[in-house]
């Protein structure tokens, strides 16, 4: 069974920096394209980034561009989200997913999501 | 921001059906991008339901069907049963924006 499982969460200052991980099971990493998506509190999903399976290409939301950074270890099967000068509004549950097929493609499975709080 | 617009909100007795729609633009459904739906429990991990518009992965009951017209999606749920009490969500791409756009979620009340 593919499973993906994020940690990483938790209570950071405003300006703060904060790395999630999404570690993968049942399926080769390397095979394909990771990606991440969050829902703030009361909120919907909004779609941050996407990271090739080499993990040479890379792109993001414009909400998130510049200041977050998609990466991944295949040989630890394991997806990062580096997290930096956050703000109260990236306080959300950070989900991962695996991208099927290809330009426009579906997320299956997904992670259970870890929360991140953003706030002094 | 969320481009594809949902109604908040639609219910149904057990066993009949609700229709909930995705409404997008020349920019995203219109071009020719797939659909895709998500049921998502808060808390738990969102669940694809449909994908290439009108597709059903293994495990996901027929009482549930996609479709895609112009520049708008539906998803259709007959046979209501409690437990498909959730949140729903439309997924496609937009070239506009250059990356995967949600809708703004429907929230599906079994009555």
């Amino acid at each position: 069974e593919e499973q993906l499982l994020e940690s990483g969460g938790g209570l950071v200052q405003p300006g703060g920096s904060l790395r999630l991980s999404c570690v993968a099971s049942g399926f080769t990493l390397s095979s394909y394209v990771m990606t991440w998506v969050r829902q703030a509190p009361g909120k919907g999903l909004e779609w941050l980034s996407e990271v090739s399976g080499s993990g040479t290409s890379t792109r993001y939301a414009d909400s998130v561009k510049g200041r977050f950074t998609t990466s991944r270890d295949n040989s630890k099967n394991t997806l990062y989200l580096e997290m930096n000068s956050l703000r109260a509004e990236d306080t959300a549950v950070y989900h991962c997913a695996k991208k099927y097929s290809g330009g426009d493609g579906w997320f299956d499975p997904w992670g259970q999501g870890t929360l991140v709080t953003v706030s002094s | 921001q969320s481009v594809l617009t949902q109604p908040p909100s639609v219910s149904g007795a057990p066993g009949q059906g609700v229709i909930i729609s995705c409404t997008g633009s020349t920019s995203n459904i219109g071009t020719g991008y797939h659909v895709h739906w998500y049921q998502h429990l808060p808390g738990t991990a969102p669940k694809l339901l449909i994908y290439g518009n009108s597709n059903r992965p293994s495990g996901v009951p027929d009482r549930f069907s996609g479709s895609k017209s112009g520049t708008s999606a539906s998803l259709a749920i007959t046979g209501l049963q409690a437990e498909d009490e959730a949140d729903y969500y439309c997924q496609s791409y937009d070239s506009s924006l250059s990356g995967f756009v949600f809708g703004t979620g429907t929230k599906v009340t079994v009555l």
